[in-house]
């Protein structure tokens, strides 16, 4: 089967540094991804992660480890405008399709 | 911006009824996704076209259908709608039919009163 979890939300200070955790399980792995997406806006891609390792993008970096099944999103820098859902999507392996798999987000409120 | 594009932005109807949403994907993109986002749900895969042929299907219901025109655009249409079927409606493209980067369109919000 198909699992992927997440917090369900996080407060966290203007400024600040946030850590955003994933795991998952599921049938294959074709890669990892991050997006970001505002109350009844659409998703937006933030990070791809196919190996093990820190992928690092201005304020946003993503880390993956396989073998645990675990990847997690760093936010920098905080800022008001980051206040936002944050869905991790795992790309899974085997039915000839390249769909996403999503978690149910994670609710990022930055206060000031 | 995408460069997705997503007609309605907005739909009211009745249970029982039935919709067309219509998706032109990027200049350039060949695969097109659906994807369902109910109220405090993640988004849910419905189905993938690539270059006109459908490709996979998620927890699609069969009232549900879709097709991709040979202009690559896509249509979803909902029949004998239900209350349940509120939500916002995503699709997304990508170039190929690979693990790639996929890009949402701005969605259209379905509300079935």
């Amino acid at each position: 089967g198909q699992n992927i979890d997440q917090p369900t939300e996080m407060t966290a200070t203007e400024g600040a540094i946030v850590q955003i955790n994933c795991t998952y399980q599921t049938s294959g792995f074709n890669g990892l991804f991050w997006y970001q997406q505002h109350a009844g806006e659409a998703p937006t891609f933030l990070s791809y992660n196919v190996l093990d390792g820190l992928e690092e993008k201005g304020r946003f970096s993503s880390f993956l480890s396989r073998s645990k099944g675990y990847s997690y999103l760093l936010l920098k820098e905080l800022q008001m405008k980051d206040s936002a859902s944050y869905l991790c999507a795992v790309s899974p392996w085997g039915d000839s399709s390249y769909k996403l798999i999503f978690g149910s987000g994670t609710r990022l409120l930055v206060r000031p | 911006d995408s460069g997705v594009t997503q007609t309605p932005k907005h739909l009211i109807t009745a249970t029982g009824q039935r919709v067309t949403l219509r998706c032109s994907p990027r200049s350039g993109d060949l695969s097109v996704y659906w994807y369902q986002q109910s109220l405090d749900q993640g988004l849910q895969f419905l189905i993938q076209y690539y270059n006109g042929e459908e490709r996979a299907k998620g927890n699609i219901l069969e009232r549900f259908s879709a097709q991709q025109f040979p202009d690559l655009h896509s249509e979803l249409n909902l029949s004998s709608l239900e209350l349940g079927d509120s939500a916002l409606y995503f699709c997304a493209s990508s170039a190929r039919d690979s693990v790639e980067t996929q890009y949402f369109g701005p969605g259209t919000r379905l509300l079935v009163l």
